[in-house]
């Protein structure tokens, strides 16, 4: 089974409905994040969260909001999808870097929006 | 205004003969960098790291070198295989940032068979 899960994997919206993508995982980790990858950009960090009750903006957090129910779950919504959102999304999840390392994060399979 | 680049899409060589994957960076701040995978329809994967304090890492066939005076690393790849045709992504970060990663555009491998 995959550590990380995202729902749905390919979703078709129209502009201004309301959107939530969902990620789980089974790692145990505390750190999660919501990229979105676009056509010759790369990753951006949409929202990231270090634990339940810590939520923080990225590079790209307007018009998304996220929400850390438990541990294992982070979920992304769009309260009303615009067609430049129309692109690849990835959940990630890390343990907790320790001073003077890093611990690489480890990514969903996606979930490839489009808004009509 | 991209803080890590790319600047090559594309690539492609032969296979059993050498990769090599460019990455610059702007930010003098940054002391920890990895390299990503990534395959057509799944996530990006881990695949090797280098922290500021060295100039070369190396796992197996793939090898990251570092020069902080040019801001410039690379992944080496030898020898190259099919397997390893798949987009890489170079990332980087550090501890002021916390730790959060800013990623370049990525360059489509193909290894020819």
């Amino acid at each position: 089974d995959a550590d990380v899960t995202q729902t749905p994997r390919n979703r078709i919206t129209k502009t201004g409905k309301r959107i939530m993508l969902e990620c789980s995982q089974t790692k145990g980790h505390d750190r999660m994040y919501w990229y979105r990858q676009d056509p010759g950009l790369g990753l951006r960090l949409i929202y990231y969260s270090f634990d339940v009750k810590d939520i923080n903006k990225g590079e790209i957090s307007d018009g998304y909001s996220v929400s850390r129910q438990a541990q294992a779950k982070f979920s992304l919504s769009l309260e009303s999808a615009i067609p430049n959102q129309t692109a690849l999304y990835f959940c990630a999840t890390s343990d907790d870097n320790r001073a003077g390392s890093y611990n690489e994060q480890f990514f969903g399979p996606g979930t490839r929006l489009t808004v009509l | 205004d991209q803080q890590v680049k790319q600047n090559s899409p594309s690539l492609s060589v032969q296979e059993g003969r050498i990769s090599i994957l460019n990455c610059d960076y702007t930010n003098s701040m940054f002391d920890y960098f990895l390299w990503y995978k990534k395959y057509p329809a799944e996530g990006p994967t881990f695949l090797i790291s280098i922290s500021s304090i060295k100039d070369k890492n190396e796992d197996g066939r793939f090898t990251v070198f570092l020069n902080k005076s040019a801001k410039h690393l690379s992944l080496h790849i030898v020898p190259s295989q099919p397997g390893d045709s798949a987009v890489y992504f170079c990332a980087a970060t550090y501890s002021g940032s916390a730790r959060q990663l800013t990623f370049g555009s990525g360059t489509q491998l193909t290894v020819l068979p």
